[in-house]
């Protein structure tokens, strides 16, 4: 089965400090990557995607991801992070083909950002 | 151009009633997906929809548990007879295009609803 692994389940910087979160996924086939962000209180918004082409991906706010294909992994990175980066972080995979469709989702890893 | 619209946002029930959970997709989307998030864990898919039809169930609990997504009005996702590990945050998801296609759109959520169950 499709698994989805964050290494990272809290993560605490200090402000301007630079971020590597860590996704792996296990699934030999082509896939759609995906970050998604939830901000307390609020609900899961897109920060980044991978579909094809370009491993480095540019999202959102200044973040970015690399998708290394011979690792399966899908590293989300910030050079220099705010205090409104805090909150929940999820890594995201999509099979193409066969009977699954839906997102397989990390469990999260949360970032807290200190002033 | 509102986006995904969930309600209620917080329900309590007590153990033994019901829970029906309500979403509307963003316009323009035709494909309705059900994630559950229980805490400490991430986003666990439970089923998806299109306009009368269930076409992927294998997230949901065989017992209790039923999505609809009538050719009228939002999609629902049911819940009888609630105990307490129902407990959670219920998000809707909706997509123009059925994810898994080469080409998929992404998915856009709705602020979740958050079931408790005394």
């Amino acid at each position: 089965a499709q698994s989805v692994s964050q290494h990272n389940h809290h993560v605490i910087l200090s402000e301007a400090a630079s971020l590597e979160l860590g996704c792996n996924y296990s699934y030999g086939g082509t896939v759609n990557l995906f970050w998604y962000v939830q901000y307390p209180g609020q609900h899961l918004q897109l920060l980044l995607k991978y579909f094809s082409g370009d491993p480095l991906v540019k999202g959102i706010k200044g973040f970015e991801a690399e998708f290394i294909k011979s690792k399966f992994s899908f590293n989300l990175r910030k050079p220099s992070v705010q205090w409104s980066d805090t909150a929940e972080y999820f890594c995201a995979v999509n099979a193409l083909g066969g009977s699954q469709g839906n997102l397989i989702f990390g469990k999260g890893t949360k970032l807290s950002v200190k002033p | 151009n509102a986006g995904v619209m969930q309600n209620p946002r917080h329900l309590v029930r007590r153990r033994g009633q019901e829970a029906r959970l309500r979403c509307s997709p963003m316009k323009g989307h035709s494909h309705v997906y059900w994630y559950r998030q229980l805490p400490e864990e991430g986003l666990k898919f439970m089923v998806y929809l299109q306009k009368e039809n269930i076409i992927d169930e294998s997230g949901m609990p065989k017992e209790r548990f039923s999505a609809e997504f009538p050719k009228e009005g939002p999609s629902i996702l049911r819940i009888q007879q609630v105990v307490r590990g129902d407990s959670a945050a219920y998000f809707c998801a909706s997509s123009e295009i059925r994810q898994g296609s080469a080409g998929a759109n992404v998915l856009t959520f709705g602020a979740g609803s958050r079931l408790t169950v005394l």
